[in-house]
């Protein structure tokens, strides 16, 4: 099946800096991309969707301000935590789509802020 | 609006005996319904869906789902429980299509342990 990879697999960092996670379809052009955010022992929570070359659509109550998005070509979508804060430390999954329209989803980042 | 119940967060099952996971939705049109399972650190691999087509999917590593619109269920099933089975499993619901440009809907996760 596709793959999709993301890095890193897990990041700390110091309150109030910032963190950006990639997300990499590397053997398919993903037209959507998809962030997602793990608490422990909880569910996936949808963070927000991007289609390649346009803003992402924010899930209600995701502050895109400080969930920043970008989908720039059909195999990179970047996550960057602005002013991360310890209630920020999750999981983030990213998922992509291609034309066949399944989702393939990578491997996750860890993100610790002290 | 679609939802997602799973009922027991975790479930045991000694090894070799029948896994039995469950899960009941919510949705106002026909739903595309998704097992998924994810290892400890990792993300998550696609078991099995249902895109409308025959009520019975059979997925990979042994495990099949039935379709009950009547029962708004989506139950997943092994009849022979492993070792490797071991992990959390989530059941996703889609209001349309089959999760590409469309967004999934996530329970709660159910935390299958093997016991020897």
């Amino acid at each position: 099946g596709a793959v999709v990879s993301q890095h890193p697999s897990w990041v700390i960092c110091k309150s109030g800096t910032s963190v950006k996670i990639e997300c990499r379809s590397l053997d398919f052009q993903a037209t959507t991309m998809f962030w997602y955010r793990q608490f422990p022992k909880q569910s996936l929570m949808l963070m927000a969707t991007s289609n390649e070359g346009s803003k992402a659509t924010y899930e209600q109550g995701v502050e895109k301000d400080k969930f920043l998005i970008n989908h720039a070509s059909l195999t990179l979508s970047t996550l960057t935590v602005t002013s991360a804060h310890p209630e920020d430390s999750s999981f983030y999954i990213c998922s992509a789509s291609g034309r066949d329209n399944e989702q393939f989803f990578g491997p996750g980042t860890r993100l610790t802020v002290l | 609006a679609q939802s997602v119940t799973q009922l027991g967060s975790h479930v045991s099952v000694s090894e070799g005996a029948l896994v039995l996971l469950r899960c009941n939705y919510s949705s106002s049109v026909p739903p595309y319904l998704f097992w998924y399972v994810q290892y400890p650190n990792q993300g998550l691999q696609l078991l099995l869906k249902y895109t409308s087509a025959a009520t019975l999917v059979k997925g990979i590593n042994g495990f099949e789902a039935e379709f009950k619109k009547s029962e708004t269920s989506f139950h997943l099933t092994k009849p022979s429980a492993h070792m490797s089975d071991a992990a959390e499993y989530f059941c996703a619901v889609s209001d349309s299509g089959w999760g590409g440009g469309n967004k999934l809907t996530f329970g709660t996760g159910t935390q299958l342990k093997v016991e020897l």
